[in-house]
């Protein structure tokens, strides 16, 4: 079955610091990943995609992430992050036809910033 | 240009009520999908429309259910509310799928409905 994982429910880290946010997916053909940011009372953004191609993409924000066929994973990173980077990220991969259908998303990462 | 609106944004509604709605997508947007998010579930497919045909359905009960008008714009119905139904709901927009899935989604800000 399609899935994806989230291991880490929370992180908090230093302001200024780096910051990797893990996923891993379960998808039978070449999948479409999506890293999705929400603020509190906020719909969803997207900050990257992979479709195909180069494995390192580069999103919105200064974060990239980098596709991995052999690990299942597409791992979410910043190199210093900002006091307005505290949110929760969504790691998604789609299954339908269009890129706002059938998402399937994981269970998110609460991101903490500490001043 | 205008991002996804959806009305209203707060709704309070009685167990065994029903509850309408609306989405309006980006112009130009055909494809509408609605997502159910709750603290327990995270977030869920639920249905997607394009060009006023039901495309594709996540596993949810009957009562839920969806429309696509001629201009895209979108309303779901959840009737015999339960107080399981308490989530945010998001509608998201995006290219027809001509342009395949190399192409953004669109959220709108949600409405959030709470069953009593």
């Amino acid at each position: 079955a399609q899935s994806v994982t989230q291991p880490d429910i929370h992180i908090t880290v230093s302001e200024g610091a780096s910051l990797e946010l893990r996923c891993n997916y379960s998808y039978g053909a070449t999948p479409y990943l999506f890293w999705y940011v929400q603020s509190p009372g906020q719909g969803l953004q997207l900050l990257l995609k992979y479709f195909s191609g180069d494995t390192l993409v580069q999103g919105i924000k200064g974060f990239e992430a980098e596709f991995k066929r052999s690990q299942s994973s597409f791992n979410l990173r910043k190199p210093s992050v900002h006091w307005s980077d505290a949110a929760e990220y969504f790691c998604a991969v789609g299954a339908g036809y269009s890129s706002a259908s059938k998402i399937i998303f994981g269970s998110g990462t609460r991101l903490s910033i500490r001043p | 240009k205008a991002g996804v609106t959806q009305t209203p944004r707060y709704l309070i509604k009685t167990r065994g009520q029903q509850v309408t709605l609306s989405c309006s997508p980006i112009s130009g947007h055909r494809s509408v999908s609605w997502y159910q998010q709750t603290p327990g579930q995270g977030l869920q497919f639920l249905f997607e429309y394009f060009s006023e045909t039901q495309r594709n359905k996540g596993n949810f009960p009957g009562r839920f259910s969806g429309r696509q008008f001629s201009n895209s714009r979108s309303e779901m119905n959840v009737s015999t509310l339960e107080l399981g139904d308490s989530a945010l709901y998001l509608c998201a927009s995006s290219l027809d799928s001509s342009y395949g899935m190399n192409t953004e989604a669109f959220f709108g800000q949600g409405t959030r409905l709470t069953v009593v």
